[in-house]
C-alpha cells in the first residue's frame, strides 16, 4: 500500500499570502495519477488537480500542482477567503487508492 | 454533467449490515467510468471502500475486502454499497463518486450513517 504523508498538518496564514502543501509516498507514483482535493466543512471533497499538474474543471489559475516520483506539491499564489480549508492528495498508481491525511489551511 | 445522491439508512444497529444505493443522474454507468465509495469518520481523513465497473469488475480496499460488495445496476442506472458485520468503527459519512481517467470529479453529497442500537 502506498502512504501518503502531507505536511504540514496546520498552515495559519492570512489572505492574500503564497502557500505551499506538500505530499510525500512511500514509493514512487507516476505523475498520471496523484489528485489532490479541497474539503471545506460540510461538504463532498472536490477534485482540484489531476495528473499531479492539471487543473480539473473550473479551478482558478491560482491553484498550480508539481512533483514527480515520491514528492509532490500544491501551491496557491495567493490566499483568497473561500480557500480556507482542507487539502487532500490521492494516488491512483497503486490498489488500494489511498489519500494523505490531510493539511488544514486555516485563517490566521 | 453527472449528478450523484446516495440514499440509505443513517443508522445501523451493531453486527447488522449497511446498505447504501447511489442514484446516477445525467450521465451513464455505462460509461468509462468508476463507481466509487469514499467514506469519512466525524473529524477524520477520507479512506476509499472501493468501486465497480459496469461490466462486472469491482476492487475493494482490503481492511473492507472480507465485509464489503459494491455493485452496478444498469437497469436503474445506480450503484450501491453493502457491509457486512458493522461496529462502531464503521461510523462515517459516506460518498459515492465518479472516478474517470484522473481523480474523483463527481461525488454525491454525502450520508452519515451511524452504527448503534
Amino acid at each position: 500500500e502506498i502512504v501518503l504523508t502531507q505536511s504540514p498538518a496546520t498552515l495559519s496564514l492570512s489572505p492574500g499570502e503564497r502557500v505551499t502543501l506538500s505530499c510525500r509516498a512511500s514509493q514512487s507514483v507516476s505523475d498520471n495519477y496523484l489528485s489532490w482535493y479541497q474539503q471545506k466543512p460540510g461538504q463532498a471533497p472536490r477534485l482540484l488537480m489531476s495528473g499531479a499538474s492539471t487543473r480539473a474543471t473550473g479551478i482558478p489559475a491560482r491553484f498550480s500542482g508539481s512533483g514527480s516520483g515520491t514528492d509532490f506539491t500544491l501551491a496557491i499564489s495567493s490566499l483568497q477567503p473561500e480557500d480556507f480549508a482542507v487539502y487532500y492528495c490521492q494516488q491512483n498508481y497503486n490498489l488500494p487508492l489511498t489519500f494523505g491525511g490531510g493539511t488544514k489551511v486555516e485563517i490566521k | 454533467q453527472v449528478q450523484l445522491q446516495e440514499s440509505g439508512p443513517g443508522q445501523v444497529q451493531p453486527s447488522g449490515t449497511l446498505s447504501l444505493t447511489c442514484g446516477v443522474s445525467g450521465g451513464s454507468l455505462t460509461s468509462s467510468n468508476w463507481w466509487s465509495w469514499v467514506r469519512q469518520p466525524p473529524g477524520k481523513g477520507l479512506e476509499w471502500i472501493g468501486e465497480a465497473y459496469h461490466r462486472g469488475n469491482a476492487n475493494y480496499n482490503p481492511s473492507l475486502k472480507s465485509r464489503v460488495t459494491i455493485s452496478v445496476d444498469k437497469s436503474k442506472n445506480q450503484f450501491s454499497l453493502r457491509l457486512n458485520s458493522v461496529t462502531a468503527a464503521d461510523t462515517a459519512i459516506y460518498y459515492c463518486a465518479k472516478r474517470g481517467g484522473g481523480g474523483w470529479d463527481q461525488w454525491g453529497r454525502g450520508t452519515l450513517v451511524t452504527v448503534s442500537s
